[in-house]
């Protein structure tokens, strides 16, 4: 079963606009990361926030972490078309096997 | 290769035919994954190696599901007696460290379409 769920579950704006995508999890993590698919392709690591982290930033991505609420979100700055993919959280447990846990996904489309 | 490599990327097998899915992972990766993915869904994890051993095995949907590594490199993930609920997405992932404190490299994918 997956860990988490994003919010919302599909977002359209327009070019240079700013996307926020929330995630909420369930059990105690280690860190959490932030992936995107495009169509038809494999997952992309976006971004890392470790569990003693609150923000993070790496270009257009700015990540916020809050493990007292268990969630997480992704803001992507000024947005292009090439942004246009699903986006998804992932999060590594602080206990047991190693395994990323994933949501399921905002779908993101970015128009010209 | 650069990247994890998958093969073959699209399978078609008839209901109740045995398939094997092969990942390439990055040279000297020491974790390797394998999820599965169904349309629209985030991707459910499988079963991981850390080298050639493997540690978890929980999320193999059936004892139909079988995934080796013998050598620590390549992995191989099998399924027999396919169903029409197996089609899905199948991707690996490779990871240069044994915990997850990095990020996991994915390859592309094999589609799994049962017929």
């Amino acid at each position: 079963s997956q860990q988490g769920e994003e919010d919302p579950q599909a977002l359209s704006i327009q070019e240079g606009e700013n996307a926020t995508m929330n995630c909420s999890y369930k059990t105690s993590i280690n860190n959490l990361q932030w992936y995107r698919q495009n169509s038809g392709r494999g997952l992309v690591h976006l971004i890392l926030i470790r569990s003693n982290e609150r923000e993070k930033h790496s270009g257009r991505l700015r990540v916020t972490l809050d493990t007292s609420k268990k969630s997480s979100s992704l803001l992507i700055t000024a947005s292009r078309a090439a942004d246009t993919a699903s986006y998804f959280c992932a999060t590594a447990p602080n206990t047991g096997f190693q395994k990323l846990v994933f949501g399921t996904g905002t779908r993101l489309l970015v128009s010209p | 290769g650069a990247g994890v490599s998958q093969s073959p990327r699209y399978k078609v097998a008839k209901r109740g035919q045995d398939v094997a899915l092969r990942c390439d992972p990055i040279s000297g990766h020491v974790s390797l994954f394998w999820y599965q993915q169904a349309l629209g869904q985030g991707p459910e994890f499988l079963t991981y190696f850390q080298n050639e051993a493997q540690l978890d095995k929980s999320g193999l949907p059936s004892d139909r599901f079988f995934a080796e590594r013998p050598e620590g490199s390549v992995s191989t993930l099998k399924i027999q007696r396919t169903q029409q609920e197996d089609s899905a997405v199948y991707l690996c992932a490779s990871s240069r460290r044994q915990d997850l404190n990095t990020e996991a490299f994915f390859g592309q994918g094999t589609r799994l379409t049962v017929v």
